[in-house]
């Protein structure tokens, strides 16, 4: 089993539609969670940390599960440039050791 | 300064061929990561640097050769690669512990000939 799994999508939605990611993953033990956004062909960026109580930043909002071993990033009021890869990052045992999902593609259409 | 730089931006290199890729951080990360990533597919890690000492090498063949000179600075050395060798090499620092995510660099676009 992996330890990080994401659905690849893609995910193809209209501009200002609301959209939700999730990724689960399988060490319980697991303390820190992360979005990221990777550009065709550029560097992951770190969108936002994920915390127990959940976060928003502006139209992005991560939940944590830590009962179903699950973490969700939701966009809202999608836009054009919101149009990305976004991959899910969980440490592992190791705390300088991360695991990456697959990553989900997303597609805003205008 | 809260960039990873990473240089050069592409390589084409030859089987034959020793090459070594660079990253500099200047951001006082005592974390710094080499990972691979192909097309289409998530970064994989190669090697973990904490406190510039080697803490994690992820099986990776002895044809890279990682270098950590000091704690801003990390190499990777790059000696008779092989066509599928060829990848998105990036680099990454985070501060030590569990709760800080990395920052990457742009990558070296790595292409054996």
């Amino acid at each position: 089993r992996k330890e990080v799994e994401q659905d690849p999508g893609p995910f193809n939605v209209p501009e200002g539609a609301t959209v939700a990611f999730n990724c689960t993953y399988s060490n319980s033990a697991s303390q820190s969670f992360f979005w990221y956004r990777q550009d065709c062909r550029k560097e992951p960026k770190l969108l936002m940390s994920v915390y127990s109580s959940g976060n928003e930043d502006g139209r992005f909002t991560a939940q944590l599960n830590r009962a179903s071993q699950y973490i969700s990033l939701l966009i809202r009021d999608s836009k054009l440039s919101d149009s990305a890869t976004y991959l899910c990052v969980v440490n592992a045992k190791d705390f300088n050791k991360f695991y990456f999902g697959s990553g989900t593609k997303l597609n805003v259409k205008p | 300064d809260t960039e990873v730089t990473q240089t050069p931006k592409h390589l084409v290199m030859g089987m034959t061929n020793k090459k070594s890729l660079k990253c500099e951080q200047h951001m006082g990360h005592r974390a710094m990561y080499w990972y691979k990533q192909k097309a289409k597919k998530p970064p994989e890690l190669m090697f973990v640097y904490s406190y510039e000492k080697l803490s994690i090498n992820e099986s990776v063949p002895s044809r890279f050769s990682p270098e950590c000179p000091n704690s801003s600075l990390l190499n990777l050395h790059l000696h008779a690669l092989q066509p599928e060798d060829s990848a998105l090499y990036l680099c990454a620092s985070s501060q030590e512990g569990a709760n800080y995510g990395y920052t990457f660099g742009s990558g070296t676009r790595l292409t054996v000939v």
